[in-house]
């Protein structure tokens, strides 16, 4: 069975500052790699994800994130954050060929001060 | 606009009480999720459907059951509420293409505080 750790629960950052939000996965078989965001009092909603091709992934609202077979990693990226990025960003992983089941990790809160 | 709606978004409850909470998706997607989101955890599978008449268990499934009669609709069921099943809860659902590549849709949540 697969599993996702996120290895940061909170991480506090200025306004306009870069900032990087890390996953690690583990899985006997190749899986595919999702990012969520979780603004305040809403459902999740799909960031970007990794399905194959090139390793650098980019997504909405300037983030991008880059695959790392070898380090079992999918860090999440943005080069100046904003206050509206506050919020809890998801990773999650889908294992190939078995179905659409996510596994996510524990959640990291970003919390970007002016 | 199509989307995916829960209700109720809040709830509270008495132990022991039945308690169903709805989810209604207008995608039209085969595949509907219910997930529970508690700090620390992120989210867990508790039931997932790849169709109608397609149930399956997730990771926390005991506690709770689904019913797929239709493509829209996938409620969950908790048989005897218990404090433990407090939690924040969240449908979704995708299209349903093979091997895992979907994105998956989430409604807004239900809060339920089991008393």
């Amino acid at each position: 069975a697969q599993s996702v750790t996120q290895l940061d629960s909170q991480v506090p950052v200025f306004e306009e500052a870069p900032v990087e939000l890390r996953c690690n996965y583990s899985s006997s078989v190749s899986v595919y790699l999702f990012w969520y965001v979780q603004y305040p009092n809403q459902g999740l909603q799909l960031l970007l994800k990794y399905l194959s091709g090139s390793t650098l992934v980019k997504g909405i609202n300037g983030f991008e994130a880059e695959f790392n077979k070898s380090q079992t990693s999918f860090h999440l990226r943005k080069p100046s954050v904003h206050i509206s990025d506050t919020a809890e960003y998801f990773c999650a992983v889908s294992e190939y060929d078995a179905g659409n089941m996510l596994t996510f990790g524990g959640g990291t809160r970003l919390m970007v001060k002016p | 606009d199509a989307e995916i709606t829960q209700s109720p978004r809040h709830k509270i409850t008495e132990t022991g009480r039945q308690v169903t909470l709805a989810c209604h998706q207008t995608w039209n997607h085969n595949n509907m999720f219910w997930y529970r989101q508690d700090l620390g955890h992120g989210l867990r599978l508790i039931h997932y459907s790849y169709g109608v008449h397609d149930t399956n268990k997730g990771e926390v499934s005991d506690g709770y059951s689904v019913s797929r009669s239709n493509t829209e609709d996938l409620p969950l069921t908790l048989e005897s509420a218990a404090s433990s099943q407090t939690s924040v809860y969240f449908c979704a659902s995708s299209e349903g293409r093979r091997g895992g590549t979907d994105t998956q849709y989430f409604g807004p949540g239900t809060r339920l505080t089991v008393l």
